[in-house]
């Protein structure tokens, strides 16, 4: 079946380090692909995602790049703040009308001053 | 706006006795699912809803669990006879419609805790 696999964590970077957070899939189909970030105490949010091949979703200064060649989704940043502490989930949804999504485990990050 | 609600925030719970959470969705939201977070497992898919249809309950792990939603609105995800593995943090999303594209929007979560 469908499934995400990404890099255990925990990761711990500096303040201003640059990140990479690597996530596979393995899908039938075409599915769309989405990066969700947990903050501490609160609940999940979606961070980007990406509907399609070759598609880059981008937001707060992430990056990830759709890459149907390696299954990959992997998410970037090139400057981390103290603030991007979080857990990050990513996750795919299956093709057709349901839309529910597929987890990865998780990559905690703590991001150090 | 508000968000997805969901409460309790927290239950502890004795082994073999009966929980009900409730998710309250964004308003106007036709798609709702139920998702359980937990150390073991991850992130794992549980039910979903859409308008007034069938529910899919292909990600419920075994019959002593259910789910209703009532007008199209409000849900309420029952485990009966719980057991210790139950414990987890059990999320509800909502989405302005279902399919693969559309944004789902979280609850806090209820966190279960099976003694």
């Amino acid at each position: 079946g469908n499934s995400v696999t990404q890099m255990e964590g925990p990761v711990t970077l500096s303040e201003e380090a640059f990140l990479t957070i690597n996530c596979t899939y393995t899908a039938t189909g075409y599915p769309s692909l989405f990066w969700y970030v947990q903050y501490p105490g609160e609940g999940l949010q979606l961070l980007l995602k990406a509907t399609k091949a070759d598609d880059k979703g981008s937001n707060k200064g992430f990056e990830a790049t759709y890459r149907k060649e390696t299954t990959s989704f992997h998410l970037e940043k090139g400057s981390v703040q103290v603030s991007d502490s979080a857990v990050y989930f990513c996750a795919l949804s299956e093709g057709g009308s349901q839309g529910n999504l597929i987890f990865g485990k998780g990559t905690k990050l703590s991001v150090k001053p | 706006g508000a968000g997805v609600s969901q409460s309790p925030s927290n239950k502890v719970t004795e082994k073999g006795k009966d929980v009900e959470l409730r998710c309250d969705p964004i308003s106007g939201h036709t798609a709702l699912y139920w998702y359980r977070q937990s150390l073991g497992q991850g992130l794992e898919f549980l039910i979903y809803f859409q308008g007034n249809s069938a529910p899919d309950k292909s990600g419920l792990p075994s019959d002593r669990f259910s789910a209703e939603r009532t007008g199209g609105s409000v849900s309420t995800l029952t485990i009966q006879r719980t057991q210790q593995e139950d414990s987890a943090v059990y999320l509800c999303a909502s989405s302005s419609t279902s399919g693969p594209y559309r944004e789902q929007f979280f609850g806090p979560g209820t966190r279960l805790t099976v003694l």
